[in-house]
């Protein structure tokens, strides 16, 4: 059983640039939130996707949106990237039926290096 | 709003000691409590919860959580610490009135090394 999968694992972008991360969730999970980690920092919540739809955003702008697919996976975008933005994006799955859907299982997340 | 607190950015132990890492919480409803631990250059990898039950939570890797209401804390311990428990630990909160809403606030993390 796979558990969350992330890609790229690293990515170099440059100001201004457009950047597209992908997440596919652990087998099972429906519902999947991104995180943006900055350096000796705890995760901070961007947004949380479940049914295809946005269901709840942290305090980020509206450079970062994002995608679900009908198969759960997601996508994160941020445009008019700023050396602010470098830091690991972690995505988190989870299920929303049963107990254990209070429980996010993260992936090992993606390096964006802002230069 | 919901937050986390970690008050101690690094934790020294000796191989074999217990171990308490410290974690306190402010939501406006009741706590879902989550303990995550954080290899270098990896994710989270979940170590246990409290929802609701006993105060005493047992998750992996021999590591427990004791959730206290009235002093608003759920610190991790682990009775005889491992040179390779060393790692960056996460408590973490969310408040169980959004419903469904599954956003979780994570405190800042604290460096646990252990001394062989």
């Amino acid at each position: 059983d796979a558990g969350v999968t992330q890609s790229p694992t690293h990515l170099i972008k440059t100001r201004g640039q457009q950047v597209t991360l992908r997440c596919s969730p652990k087998s099972g999970h429906d519902t999947v939130s991104w995180y943006q980690q900055a350096l000796g920092q705890g995760p901070q919540f961007i947004f949380q996707y479940y049914e295809e739809e946005e269901r709840q955003r942290g305090n980020f702008p509206d450079r970062f949106s994002g995608h679900q697919f009908p198969n759960y996976s997601s996508e994160l975008n941020v445009n008019a990237l700023l050396l602010g933005d470098s830091a690991l994006y972690l995505c988190a799955s989870s299920s929303s039926s049963g107990g254990r859907y209070l429980t996010q299982y993260f992936g090992p997340g993606t390096r964006l290096t802002v230069l | 709003a919901q937050s986390v607190a970690q008050p101690e950015d690094q934790v020294n132990v000796a191989e074999g000691n217990p171990l308490t890492v410290k974690c306190t919480y402010s939501v406006s409803g009741n706590p879902y409590l989550f303990w995550y631990v954080q290899y270098p250059n990896r994710g989270l990898q979940f170590l246990l919860k409290y929802i609701t039950g006993d105060n005493l939570v047992k998750g992996s890797y021999g590591f427990e959580a004791e959730f206290n209401k009235s002093q608003t804390s759920f610190h991790l311990k682990k009775p005889s610490a491992l040179v390779s428990d060393s790692a960056l630990y996460f408590c973490a909160v969310r408040d169980n009135s959004r419903g469904g809403y599954q956003k979780v606030t994570f405190g800042t993390g604290t460096k646990l090394q252990v001394i062989p």
